[in-house]
This record gives C-alpha cells, structure tokens and sequence, in this order.
C-alpha cells in the first residue's frame, strides 16, 4: 500500500462547478498536509497547508483534513477556467522532518 | 515567498551522457531538496543537500548515479549521470521556507528540469 493514495482523475467539471479533491494516507505520523497546484510545464505552487483535523479556508478554497480517517480534500467553490491544473496533495511528519510525500496528482479541467 | 531559478528549464540527452542541473535561491538556506516527477508518478524526494556535508540520499538513490553539490547557502546542482530513458522526468529543487525566515507556510519549488533522454 502506498503511503499516500490520489485518485489521479482526469476529471473535468464545467466553470462554477463545485470541485472535490481527495487523498488519504496510512502513516498515522503524518502531521502537516499541504496542497499544491501545478500548472503544464510548471513547478508545484503551493496552495494551501493545514495542520490539524477540520477546515481551513481560503476564498474559494477549503482544506478539510480526517485524520481518525486519514483522508484529506481540498473544495473548489465556483471553479474557474483558470483553475484547470494538477493538484498534488502532500503531507510531512513535522518536527525536523522536512521530507514531503506526495500523492500522483488530480488533473483537473474545468471548461468554460 | 522564496525565489528559486532552475536551469535548464529542459534539455534533451543522449544515453549514456550526464546532465547537470542548477539550482538558485534568493535567499540563504541550510537545506535544499531535490525531487524527481516521473510521468504519472507522485513527486519522490532524491536527496536534502546540506551546505557544508554529503547530501542525504533516499532508498533507492544512489550518489554515483545522483551526484550533487551544494558550495554555499544559496546554490546547488544535481547531475544525473549516465542517461538512459528511464531517467526522462522532471526534475524539481524546493527549500523550506522556514530556513529563509519566512514562518507559516511550507515548502517552495523551483520551475523544474524536463529532461528527456534519447
């Protein structure tokens, strides 16, 4: 079993559509979970972090983390065009350890 | 956030030949990662690079095939030695932001080496 599991889509969703992310891991250290966006041809971009079980938002984004259920999502609200990318899930143990591991990344495409 | 400059942005190879990436930050920084993003793998971290010490290599990489170098707080390279195609991937360098003074967020990469080996 790998130690973080993204459902690598593609999904395609049209503009204002509600968008949904998941990941979930089996290494129960995890502490820190992170989404990145990766835009064609691009490095990861952070988007938005959190370090504990419960939501966090930010405009149109919310970062939801189970960690009884070891599962992580990240919302899109009103989804843009603009939004169509990869999004990778990663997660880290904290403390000293700065090592990421990553889910494969969701491609996703929202048309206009 | 961090500034970090790759280069080359892509290169194409021939088998057997080495290619050595670059990577700048704007910033001092002790530690500096390099990851490697296959096609349709999740990112796998290769090595930390540690200014001042031998890079530490995760399973499964090996510093004659991965050497790197790190000569100061805002510098590092990564050579990939002896190309073959199983090594066409992009190749990414990210800092802790912490490291630079910057708190409350995480990690930053750099645009990322395509490299393609023929």
């Amino acid at each position: 079993q790998k130690e973080v599991e993204q459902d690598p889509g593609p999904l395609s969703v049209p503009e204002g559509a509600i968008v949904s992310l998941n990941c979930t891991y089996s290494n129960s250290a995890f502490q820190y979970f992170m989404w990145y966006r990766q835009y064609s041809r691009k490095g990861p971009e952070l988007l938005m972090y959190t370090y504990s079980s419960g939501n966090k938002e930010d405009g149109r984004f919310t970062a939801q983390v189970d960690k009884s259920s070891k599962y992580i999502s990240l919302f899109i609200r009103d989804s843009q065009p603009s939004d169509s990318a990869t999004y990778l899930c990663a997660m880290r143990s904290g403390g000293s350890n700065y090592k990421l591991t990553f889910g494969k990344g969701t491609l996703l495409t929202v048309n206009p | 956030s961090a500034v970090i400059s790759q280069k080359p942005s892509r290169d194409i190879c021939q088998r057997g030949t080495s290619l050595t990436i670059q990577c700048q930050v704007d910033s001092q920084v002790t530690m500096m990662f390099w990851y490697r993003q296959q096609p349709g793998q999740s990112l796998t971290l290769i090595a930390t690079a540690n200014q001042g010490s031998e890079a530490t290599y995760e399973s499964g990489f090996v510093i004659d095939k991965f050497p790197i170098s790190r000569p100061n707080l805002t510098f590092s390279t990564l050579t990939v030695s002896n190309l073959s195609p199983e090594d066409s991937s992009i190749y990414l360098c990210s800092v802790p932001p912490w490291d630079s003074g910057i708190m409350d967020t995480e990690a930053f990469f750099g645009q990322g080496t395509r490299l393609t080996v023929v």
